[in-house]
């Protein structure tokens, strides 16, 4: 199944470090990539091929990915950080298509 | 800086054709290995890639959509376009556009999102 599993809510003091985690099968081999969606706003790209961060993003979103788990670290929680976040890979059966987690909506309190 | 923007009517009928399109500035839509999709979020849940086109005009769709979309380009408008066929209340949401740079690479730019509601 090329389906990604996302925990609906993660909660998170601020200055913590939160975890967001994205199932599915082959996830290592699928090239994984997480999006923050902040209400009313598109998509961010935060973190792409499992541990890249794109230029501008603040080094404490980070990324890691394994077997059939892919993480999204988010280090010193801060407010501002309180989001949407959403895991995407590509199914490789299926002449590559796109597949969206179901999103994780992060809470800073 | 590449830019995208959504555009087409807000309010579509039951079992009618939706249709929009996404027009790129900043950059040639013909350029490089470039493929751009149509995404879609109904409001208050997640994402749903719709299905993407290549310059060259081959795509892919999401086989859940199969059958009633289909996504044109128009290099000399520097457009591409999205048509939804027979909907429904549940194809109410917020259409992105968006751009990859190539095959596995994620979505680096996206449009502003339009929001089409399905209503009589």
């Amino acid at each position: 199944s090329s389906k990604l599993t996302q925990p609906p809510s993660v909660s998170v003091s601020p200055g913590q470090t939160a975890s967001i985690t994205c199932s599915g099968d082959h996830l290592g081999e699928r090239y994984p990539c997480w999006y923050q969606q902040k209400p009313g706003q598109s998509p961010i790209l935060v973190i792409y091929q499992g541990t890249r961060r794109p230029s501008g993003i603040p080094e404490r979103f980070s990324g890691s990915n394994s077997g059939i788990t892919a993480t999204l670290t988010i280090s010193g929680t801060q407010p501002m950080d309180e989001a949407d976040y959403y895991c995407q890979a590509w199914d490789s059966s299926s002449a590559w298509d796109v597949v969206f987690g179901g999103g994780t909506k992060l809470t800073v309190l | 800086q590449v830019q995208l923007q959504e555009s087409g009517p807000g309010l579509v009928k039951p079992s009618q054709t939706l249709a929009l399109t996404c027009t790129v500035s900043g950059g040639s839509i013909s350029s490089g290995s470039n493929y751009w999709s149509w995404i879609r979020q109904p409001v208050g849940k997640g994402l749903e890639w719709i299905g993407r086109i290549y310059p060259s005009g081959s795509t892919n769709y999401n086989p859940s959509l199969r059958g009633r979309v289909t996504i044109s380009v128009d290099t000399s408008k520097n457009q591409f376009s999205l048509k939804l066929s027979a909907v429904t209340a549940a194809d109410t949401a917020v259409y992105y556009c968006a751009r990859a740079r190539a095959m596995t690479t994620p979505f680096d730019y996206w449009g502003q999102g339009t929001l089409v509601t399905v209503s009589s």
